[in-house]
């Protein structure tokens, strides 16, 4: 079972808004509302940012946002800090022999 | 406050067997689902394993059906990942990770562990 696709990477200025896509098919993302979001900084655990495809756990800003069209998940953070610079892993629930896939990553730099 | 904390981690011989530990606290263990997720060195997030909050129900990640075996102490509440027949490409940091109470493959992972490095080199 291949992993969900993602960007390598994307970037943005700090105020400005960024959107990172997770493709699968119609037997992970497009099937399932299980898409959920993890941030990761070098050499740390990753954090839970939002589950469900769009909900977004306490404590967790509300510049944050999840979505879903078809066989595509969408990470939204808007009003673009220094501290959002990390990476990021879409992950889903799969009808397959491997029931959980997470994407590649996406490094998020902040110009 | 909720956490999970791994144990066990180290250098093995490829084709030789460790058991790795995590610990949790501060939630109600055996109502919670558990996985294991991997990242090799440089690499990206990979699921491994995940059992229900009873323990009847196990599943795994196709690259290591057959030689990983999750398992539970809801006594203890302990995390359990039995890793035989140990190959190069399972160098990784092993995270724990705390799941949902319903669906066993949710994709919720919350928290983490700091996680443990195992090694497999020769």
């Amino acid at each position: 079972q291949s992993a969900l696709t993602q960007p390598r990477s994307v970037s943005g200025s700090p105020g400005q808004s960024v959107t990172i896509s997770c493709t699968g098919t119609s037997s992970d993302v497009g099937g399932y509302d299980y898409v959920s979001w993890y941030q990761q900084y070098p050499g740390k655990a990753p954090k839970l940012m939002i589950s469900a495809v769009r909900h977004r756990p306490s404590g967790v800003p509300d510049r944050f946002s999840g979505s879903k069209s078809g066989n595509t998940a969408s990470l939204t953070i808007s009003g673009l800090q220094a501290d959002d610079e990390a990476d990021y892993y879409c992950c889903s629930y799969a009808d397959s022999s491997t029931p959980v896939l997470f994407g590649g990553g996406t490094k998020l730099t902040v110009l | 406050e909720v956490q999970v904390l791994e144990s066990g981690g180290g250098l093995v011989q490829p084709g030789g067997s460790v058991r790795l530990s995590c610990a949790a606290s501060g939630f109600t263990f055996s109502r919670y689902a558990m996985s294991w997720v991997r990242q090799a060195p440089g690499k990206g997030l990979e699921w491994v394993s995940a059992i229900s909050g009873s323990g009847d129900r196990t599943y795994n990640a196709d690259s290591v059906k057959g030689r990983f075996t999750v398992s539970r102490d809801n006594s203890q509440n302990t995390l359990y990942l039995q890793m035989n027949s140990l190959r190069a490409e399972d160098t990784a940091v092993y995270y724990c990770a705390r799941g949902d109470v319903v669906e066993v493959t949710a994709s919720v992972f919350d928290p983490w562990g700091q996680g443990t490095l195992v090694t497999v080199s020769s």
